[in-house]
């Protein structure tokens, strides 16, 4: 089983900064297989970016994707932060048993 | 617009049962990958099961052999009956469409839409 490590663990920026979030994966991954997802409080998770640089329908142009390819190191970056954008990230990789594998968080917060 | 709305969690002892709902609106069960995903009070993402638009299915192994994976077709309807509960099935529960695009040399594996969730507690 593929295990995705993000980091950091928290990040803590202010509104107007560039976010750039982490994530490894023990194994070479395919890029096709990465997508990323924000979560809120209470909410679901909403996917941002899907085969590692492919934003998600109606996901702003200040979300990108990066690592496309194969290899171990993906990155989630935010130009331009917003209020609305301090929430928590996931990655998660496709693959055979189990389907699909998430990394356990970074949390985006306001600094 | 596209909706997937969970239902059917509860409170339940250990060793119970219990089924959850999916109703889709706007999209046809049937035609998609359809995925169960999962998430402990405040922990992170775990996949949990998935059925394919053939009727195939796939689990985690933390729950093979106690859940299973279902859909009804004239409901437009996906769930997930869950036997033999164990205190760390308590999670909140997510279904959510598990799309497999199109890529330039192979495919893309994401879920694209997901319900609000329900809520089990095993206690």
């Amino acid at each position: 089983e593929i295990v995705l490590t993000q980091s950091p663990g928290t990040l803590s920026l202010s509104p107007g900064e560039r976010a750039t979030l982490y994530c490894r994966a023990s194994q070479s991954v395919s890029g096709s297989y990465l997508a990323w997802y924000q979560q809120k409080p209470g909410q679901a998770p909403r996917l941002l970016i899907y085969g590692a640089s492919s934003r998600a329908t109606g996901i702003p142009d200040r979300f990108s994707g990066g690592g496309g390819g194969s290899g171990t190191d993906f990155t989630l970056s935010i130009s331009r932060l917003e209020t609305e954008d301090f929430a928590v990230y996931y990655c998660q990789q496709f693959g055979t048993s189990p389907r699909y594998t998430f990394g356990q968080g970074t949390k985006l917060e306001i600094k | 617009e596209v909706q997937l709305v969970e239902s059917g969690g509860d409170l339940v002892q250990p060793g119970g049962s219990l089924r959850l709902s999916c109703a889709a609106s706007g999209l046809i069960v049937s035609h998609n990958y359809m995925s169960w995903v999962r998430q402990a009070p405040g922990k992170g993402l775990e996949w949990v099961s998935v059925i394919y638009s053939d009727g195939r299915t796939q689990y985690a192994d933390s729950v093979k052999g106690r859940f299973t994976i279902s859909r009804d077709n004239s409901k437009n309807t996906l769930y997930v009956q869950m036997d033999n509960l164990r205190g760390e099935d308590t999670a909140v529960y997510y279904c959510a469409r598990d799309m497999v695009a199109p890529a330039p040399r192979e495919f893309y594996y994401y879920m694209d839409v997901w319900g609000k969730g329900t809520t089990v507690i095993v206690s």
